[in-house]
């Protein structure tokens, strides 16, 4: 099965600092990525949508400055916290969409953020 | 826009029964998908279910099955025979047929009795 992972599992970083999260789709193609955060015992809020090649498209309320988002390639989606405060501290998860039909999103593991 | 409402924040069942998770949702569009999603402890989320809304058929995958009543916009999860790990949060998910984007409910957290 598709298989997305994402790099690091868990990350603390002191405020101020910027930190990048990694998101990979192992096995299959990806030209679109998805980036959610999510609080304790809540759904996942999209942040994003990312296609390869081109810019971000930002959900209403997600700061672009504060959270960019690069797709450099079908494979590999990155979300840098710039500025990182202690606000930022959440769960995120990327999503990758296949190309064959029907069209699915596979999530990864998420990645925890800890801002200090 | 499109909205998924879960109308039941927690659930319990006991081992080897069946339990019944509610999802409705709201959309004026006629071809759609829909998805059960299911985010252990791990918080790796899993795909339990889909069902394409042109199908009358209700999807099932082993243990889970689906009721899809399309004209009152109502989409629910049986889980049968009811395991330890099956204790989950568990979101309900809609997207268009020509989207990109998942729109989630607020999950059901389903705790299983042994």
């Amino acid at each position: 099965g598709a298989v997305v992972s994402q790099h690091p599992s868990w990350v603390i970083c002191k405020s101020g600092t910027s930190v990048k999260i990694e998101c990979r789709s192992l096995d299959f193609q990806a030209t679109t990525m998805f980036w959610y955060r999510q609080f304790p015992k809540q759904s996942l809020m999209l942040m994003a949508t990312s296609n390869e090649g081109s810019k971000a498209t930002y959900e209403q309320g997600v700061e672009k400055d504060k959270f960019l988002i690069n797709h450099a390639s079908l494979t590999l989606s990155t979300l840098t916290v710039t500025s990182a405060h202690p606000e930022d501290s959440s769960f995120y998860i990327c999503s990758a969409r296949d190309l064959t039909p029907p069209p699915e999103q596979y999530f990864g593991p998420g990645t925890r953020l800890t801002v200090t | 826009a499109q909205t998924v409402t879960q109308s039941q924040p927690e659930m319990s069942v006991q081992e080897a029964e069946t339990v019944t998770l509610s999802c409705t949702y709201d959309t004026s569009e006629s071809d759609y998908y829909l998805f059960w999603y299911k985010q252990p402890p791990s918080r790796q989320m899993i795909l339990v279910i889909r069902q394409e809304a042109y199908k009358q058929q209700n999807a099932t995958e082993n243990r889970f099955s689906v009721n899809f009543q399309k004209a009152a916009k109502s989409f629910s999860l049986k889980i049968s025979d009811s395991q330890l790990g099956d204790a989950a949060m568990y979101f309900c998910a809609y997207r268009d047929q020509g989207a990109q984007k998942l729109v989630f409910g607020q999950g059901t957290r389903l705790t299983i009795n042994p």
